[in-house]
């Protein structure tokens, strides 16, 4: 079992760039999180889904930010346009029921 | 709307002590509640799954206890180690949402 993989796992863009950030969740797992981590707000629920499809998108900011899981094996979080406060380490997290495993996330700078 | 807290914030302790990291939170109605732990610059592990209808969970050297009347737990670490250096997460499902408190900084010093 290889874990949740998200790529990538550093991203330096500049502002107004578009970004688009990757997990492929746990063989089985049938449930999906995104989350944003920063010191200053801690961890977020951006969005998650459940069979593929998104439940609760109350956690995500703006609507520069959007999420697609085209199927079981596979999600992406988008931000178009970016900006420097978007700037964190985005982490992914699949579930079957029981704990939450996480990937080992992404740190976004936008400068 | 569920809020966590963990309390202390930081905690520098020397080796071999026994301690204590508390967590409450707003809203009883739970699903269950997990603590992890996060190095850093990596992703969260998994430490103890409670559910909603259990008390405590044991592995190894840790034990969390869950009071969910109160909105508390605890995360108990016996003889702790240089090893055990991190930030530790307390986080509650609720309605299929998995809130996080914001974490207890622990380092035990050799």
């Amino acid at each position: 079992d290889a874990g949740v993989i998200q790529s990538p796992r550093h991203e330096v863009t500049e502002m107004g760039q578009e970004v688009t950030l990757r997990c492929k969740p746990i063989s089985g797992h049938n449930s999906l999180f995104w989350y944003r981590q920063t010191m200053m707000r801690g961890l977020e629920l951006l969005i998650y889904f459940n069979n593929n499809v998104p439940i609760d998108d109350s956690g995500m900011p703006e609507d520069r930010f959007s999420a697609k899981m085209p199927n079981a094996s596979f999600s992406t979080l988008k931000i178009q346009p970016s900006e420097p406060r978007d700037s964190a380490v985005y982490f992914c997290a699949s579930r079957a029921g029981g704990s939450l495993h996480f990937g080992n996330g992404t740190r976004l700078t936008v400068t | 709307k569920q809020e966590v807290t963990q309390i202390p914030a930081a905690l520098s302790v020397p080796e071999g002590e026994n301690l204590v990291l508390n967590c409450s939170f707003t809203d009883s109605a739970i699903y269950n509640l997990q603590w992890f732990r996060q190095d850093p610059g990596k992703g969260l592990t998994s430490l103890l799954l409670i559910q909603s209808s259990q008390r405590e969970q044991t592995s190894g050297r840790l034990n969390a206890s869950l009071d969910k009347s109160s909105g508390r737990s605890t995360l108990y670490i016996a003889a702790s180690q240089p090893g055990d250096s991190a930030t530790y997460l307390c986080a509650v499902m609720s309605t299929d949402k998995l809130i996080f408190g914001t974490g207890t900084r622990l380092q035990v010093f050799p």
